[in-house]
């Protein structure tokens, strides 16, 4: 079974700085998705970001990126130039490539921007 | 276009009633997945349909909890009896499987909660 690991539950950093949230995984898999949702207090779940193992390039989205390590099962996620609206839950998410549809997420971490 | 929309938004019932959950997922999409949310366990996938059909019910905590999806536009969660452990946020969730790198989208979740 997959497994997803948030070790940081809470983080905090001034607006304009850069962070960076960390995930690990336990997979079996050579092929599989990763993903990174943020949960504001809205309670919506949006999706942030998400990697296909099978690409060498890290995605990115405008200030959004990760920093993918497919042998160290690593999944970062960078925020740069911080913003308010970034105050929010963000969760780590696994699924398979092949076969079932399933998420495996991380136990999240709460994310604060400080103005 | 519309995205997932789960009714209701808020849910406040008494312990032994009733509860019926409601969802409608993204015209087009064939997966449709049920979460539920607590601070203890996190996000737990419950159940999944592929066309209509239920793949999955391992995360279906115990018998008192069903799920139906009668058509590809609807699908409810329903809890009878209920109980005060069953408090958490519900979501929804559909995707277009045939795709499988596309990923989740969520609903705006029912917060239940059971006195």
């Amino acid at each position: 079974a997959q497994t997803v690991t948030q070790s940081q539950p809470e983080m905090s950093v001034q607006e304009a700085e850069t962070v960076t949230l960390s995930c690990t995984y336990d997979t079996s898999e050579s092929n599989y998705y990763l993903f990174w949702y943020k949960q504001p207090p809205s309670r919506q779940m949006i999706l942030v970001i998400r990697q296909e193992a099978y690409k060498q390039q890290n995605a990115t989205e405008n200030r959004f990126s990760v920093n993918f390590q497919k042998a160290a099962k690593s999944f970062s996620l960078k925020i740069s130039d911080s913003q308010l609206g970034d105050t929010a839950m963000y969760f780590c998410a696994f699924m398979k490539q092949a076969g079932a549809q399933k998420l495996v997420f991380g136990q999240g971490t709460r994310l604060t921007i400080n103005p | 276009d519309a995205g997932v929309i789960q009714s209701p938004r808020h849910e406040v019932t008494e312990m032994g009633q009733e509860v019926t959950l409601r969802c409608k997922p993204i015209s087009g999409h064939d997966y449709l997945f049920w979460y539920r949310q607590t601070m203890m366990r996190g996000l737990e996938l419950l159940i999944y349909f592929n066309n209509n059909v239920p793949i999955d019910d391992s995360g279906m905590p115990e018998d008192r909890f069903s799920a139906k999806m009668p058509n590809a536009s609807f699908s409810t969660l329903k809890i009878q009896p209920s109980e005060p452990r069953d408090s958490a946020v519900y979501f929804c969730a559909s995707s277009l499987g045939r795709q499988t790198n596309q990923p989740q989208h969520f609903g705006d979740g029912t917060r239940l909660s059971i006195l």
